[in-house]
């Protein structure tokens, strides 16, 4: 069974400042993790996937994400907050064998950013 | 370039009604899956389906049933809604190991 917990449901961000999002996960196979974005009243939309390799994983509009084993973590960040980054962030797992298809999702960050 | 088309947008049901939640994709994908997302839960695996012909379970199943035969489409139906499936469902089609989500029915059961 797997299964990941995002510490906190809302973070408040000024522009311009770090943003930084916690994932947690529980896997009993090596996992694939991933981070989706999703805007007001639409899909989700893939941010960065790790699978195997490289621990820091590079996504789209300057997030990235490392894979931390030791710590069962995939935190996501970005060194400056964007207006355009208020979204709601959903931390996901699947196992290798599913590769992506069956995820498991965190509850999701809301972020808003300040001017 | 449609990618994952879902229809209605929005229903609203009376309880014990059925219905059925259009999901369509023209990436030739041929894994689909359908989850729900209710509020602080994320969202939650209903079924999946891994080809034309192949369904199963997803954490989520009861009180839903799904078919797959075509691989562009993958329809979800409601036998009889309940209020406890009010709830924002999103149709997905993955290929190596990326999911790519349509827009969403927003259902509302009263």
């Amino acid at each position: 069974a797997q299964s990941v917990t995002q510490l906190g449901s809302h973070v408040s961000v000024s522009e311009g400042a770090l943003v930084l999002l916690r994932c947690n996960y529980s896997s009993s196979v090596p996992p694939y993790l991933f981070w989706y974005v999703q805007y007001p009243n639409q899909g989700l939309q893939l941010l960065l996937k790790y699978t195997t390799g490289a621990t820091l994983v590079k996504g789209i509009n300057g997030f990235e994400a490392e894979f931390k084993k030791s710590e069962t973590s995939f935190h996501l960040t970005k060194p400056s907050a964007h207006m355009s980054d208020a979204a709601e962030y959903f931390c996901a797992v699947s196992g290798p064998q599913a590769a992506g298809n069956k995820l498991t999702f965190g509850g999701g960050t809301r972020v808003l950013v300040k001017p | 370039n449609a990618g994952v088309t879902q229809t209605p947008k929005f229903q609203v049901l009376k309880t014990g009604q059925s219905m059925t939640l259009q999901c369509a994709q023209d990436m030739n994908h041929e894994y689909m899956s359908w989850y729900r997302q209710d509020p602080g839960m994320g969202l939650r695996l209903i079924h999946y389906s891994v080809g034309a012909g192949i369904t199963d379970q997803g954490e989520v199943p009861n009180g839903y049933n799904v078919s797959r035969s075509t691989t562009e489409d993958f329809p979800l139906r409601l036998l009889s809604a309940a209020p406890s499936q009010t709830s924002v469902y999103f149709c997905a089609s993955s290929y190596l190991g990326v999911a790519f989500f349509g827009q969403g029915t927003r259902l509302t059961v009263v």
